[in-house]
């Protein structure tokens, strides 16, 4: 099955720096790469997903870059903020099962 | 939309006992999942549905958990007997079900076995 392994496993940046966190997969079937944000006692929350025919896409101060032949895939978080401390998760999926196959997490700690 | 409800928020009981967890997903949501997520680690996919019939439940520890999801809509996982090893957040996620259809989880059920 997909193995999908995340660094760095924490991290920590001064507000309104630059967070990068990076995630590799192991099946070339997989196509459709999702990341998550999970705050304290809650559910993770989608934030932001890439397909595996986009190379980059974007939303606001959150971006997410794939390369499909290093089978590695990137969440950028720019000009960070007090309030995107949290545990991040990136996923990987086989479109065809619906399957979804997630990194250990990065638990991010913005310093004000 | 409403999200998806999970209850109860938490759980505690003793080795040997029984406890069941139970998830109402987003209306319209084909796709069902049970995950369980150990302190400091990512989900691990228990079992998913499909409507009312299963797909995955290769790492389902059958002996002793059970998932059913009634009408497909509603779902109830159970674990007998419980041990120690089981104490995690249990999360229930749906979707769609198509191609590329993200996952929305509930906020989980939290469960220590003392």
């Amino acid at each position: 099955g997909e193995n999908v392994e995340q660094h760095p496993s924490t991290l920590s940046v001064q507000e309104g720096d630059s967070a990068v966190i990076k995630c590799t997969y192991s099946d070339s079937a997989s196509n459709y790469f999702p990341w998550y944000k999970q705050e304290l006692g809650k559910g993770p929350q989608l934030i932001i997903d890439i397909r595996s025919n986009v190379g980059e896409k974007k939303d606001q101060r959150i971006a997410v870059t794939l390369n499909k032949t290093a089978k590695h895939f990137s969440l950028h978080i720019t000009e960070t903020q007090p309030e995107d401390s949290a545990v991040y998760f990136c996923a990987a999926s086989v479109g065809t099962g619906n399957q979804f196959y997630f990194g250990t997490g990065t638990s991010l700690t913005v310093i004000p | 939309e409403a999200g998806v409800a999970q209850s109860p928020r938490y759980k505690i009981i003793e080795k040997r006992q029984s406890v069941a967890f139970w998830c109402n997903p987003i209306s319209g949501h084909a796709t069902l999942y049970w995950y369980q997520q150990i302190l400091g680690q990512g989900p691990k996919l228990l079992i998913q549905f499909q409507n009312n019939g299963v797909v995955d439940d290769s790492q389902l520890p059958k002996d002793r958990f059970s998932a059913e999801r009634l009408k497909g809509v509603d779902s109830t996982l159970k674990i007998q007997p419980a041990k120690l090893e089981d104490s995690a957040v249990y999360l229930c996620a749906s979707s769609l079900g198509h191609f590329f259809s993200p996952l929305h989880f509930g906020n989980g059920t939290r469960l220590t076995v003392t």
